[in-house]
């Protein structure tokens, strides 16, 4: 089982829907959990960290699951510009970005 | 501010040669990391830096080695290019402090081996 697992996609969805991701790990033990957001061929870049309480950001809203294991993103009022592959990123120690595993990415496209 | 800058953005090598991949941060950032991203998969770290002098190993760290000399710099170094390192390498940084949880990536480094 692959220490971070995402649903690959893509998702491809109309301008002002609602979409949702879901990335799941494997080690009970993880403490940190971010999304990271990858536009084609570019570098990846900070979305929004995941709090246990949940939080929001805008259109973005991110939940933790910790007794089934997951993390999810909830992106509303879809725009052209979410178009992008969305990284689950996972640490086992809290804040020790030394230990962060990537999922693959789940790929969105959102169409006019 | 440049943020973090990396050099080649491609490059084609043949089988056995070596290069090094330059990695340049103006942020004063203590931790630098190198990862490789290979397609449809997520980044494996395959070496990390917290601070100048000071590297240690990744998860996937063979066939590569790194220095830190300066805080600014951190290349990374392919002594004999095989295929299998064919790869996207993305360099990051982030500051020190337990809230300073976001790396901050270079724009990548493109390299195929045939």
């Amino acid at each position: 089982r692959k220490e971070v697992e995402q649903d690959p996609g893509p998702f491809n969805v109309p301008e002002g829907a609602t979409v949702a991701f879901n990335c799941t790990y494997s080690n009970s033990a993880s403490q940190s959990f971010f999304w990271y957001r990858q536009d084609c061929r570019k570098e990846p870049k900070l979305l929004m960290s995941v709090y246990s309480s949940g939080n929001e950001d805008g259109r973005f809203t991110a939940q933790l699951n910790r007794a089934s294991q997951y993390i999810s993103l909830l992106i509303r009022d879809s725009k052209l510009s979410d178009s992008a592959t969305y990284l689950c990123v996972v640490t086992l120690i809290p804040y020790n970005n030394n230990d962060m595993r990537f999922g693959a990415g789940t790929r969105l496209t959102v169409k006019p | 501010n440049a943020g973090v800058t990396q050099t080649p953005k491609f490059r084609i090598l043949k089988i056995g040669q070596s290069m090094t991949l330059q990695c340049t941060q103006d942020m004063n950032h203590n931790y630098m990391y190198w990862y490789r991203q290979d397609p449809g998969m997520g980044l494996k770290l395959i070496y990390y830096s917290v601070g100048a002098g000071i590297t240690d190993k990744g998860e996937v760290p063979n066939g590569y080695n790194v220095s830190r000399s300066t805080t600014e710099d951190f290349p990374l170094r392919l002594e004999l290019a095989a295929p299998s390192q064919t790869s996207v390498y993305f360099c990051a940084s982030r500051g020190s402090g337990r809230l300073k949880t976001e790396q901050y990536f270079g724009p990548g480094t493109r390299l195929t081996v045939t």
